[in-house]
């Protein structure tokens, strides 16, 4: 079946530092998102990517999609205490059931 | 526009019982989906539903079962409870499943004891 895994799992990082999270999918990815879930809340979208070897940027995020279309990143320049928390890639693959497939997830630490 | 909706937030239930979860989708959104949240294994999917019918379900057992009714709102009822199935059960609602991004409701924590 379908998996997503991302790394790393978890990463603390000192306020001010770079962060970068990795997602790599069994299978060929129509479309990736992402999503950032704060402690005690729920996942909230961030991004989707669409075409093979796209990059958007939003602020201080940079998020990357494959050539492939099998993996993307995440990088956040210059963390901030508010960045704290754990980011999700999703991906529906071209295959198969087309279901939303979430990645394991990195919870990330922003140490003041 | 409202969110999405998820009620109870917080339920106790004692194995062997069954439970029934609600969601309310964002007004407009036609496709909904559930997911099992747990520390050990993630965001796992149950099911999808777009318009009233199961489009995708997860490698769940039997005992979890869903249903979307005609305004979009849409129930997961979980039979014979067992300690495996505490966790939080995310509801996410979307304008039309592919594309779309998913907009998720606070939870329901079950806790099966």
């Amino acid at each position: 079946g379908q998996q997503v895994m991302q790394i790393p799992q978890y990463q603390h990082v000192q306020e001010g530092e770079d962060f970068t999270t990795y997602c790599n999918s069994s299978t060929t990815l129509s479309n990736i998102q992402w999503y950032k879930q704060r402690p005690g809340g729920h996942p909230v979208f961030l991004i989707q990517l669409v075409k093979s070897g796209e990059v958007k940027k939003q602020k201080r995020l940079t998020f990357q999609f494959g050539e492939a279309k099998k993996n993307s990143s995440l990088h956040i320049t210059a963390t901030q205490t508010t960045d704290v928390g754990t980011y999700f890639c999703a991906g529906r693959s071209v295959t198969g059931a087309n279901n939303l497939f979430f990645g394991t997830g990195t919870r990330l630490t922003v140490i003041p | 526009k409202a969110g999405v909706t998820q009620t109870p937030r917080y339920l106790i239930k004692t194995r062997g019982q069954q439970v029934t979860l609600s969601c309310s989708p964002i007004s407009g959104h036609r496709s909904v989906s559930w997911y099992q949240q747990t520390p050990g294994q993630g965001l796992q999917f149950l099911f999808e539903y777009f318009s009233e019918t199961q489009r995708n379900k997860g490698n769940f057992p039997g005992r979890f079962s869903g249903r979307q009714f005609s305004n979009s709102r849409s129930e997961m009822n979980v039979s014979t409870l067992e300690l495996g199935d505490s966790a939080l059960y995310l509801c996410a609602s979307s304008a039309d499943p592919g594309l779309y991004e998913q907009y998720f409701g606070p939870g329901t924590r079950l806790t099966v004891t």
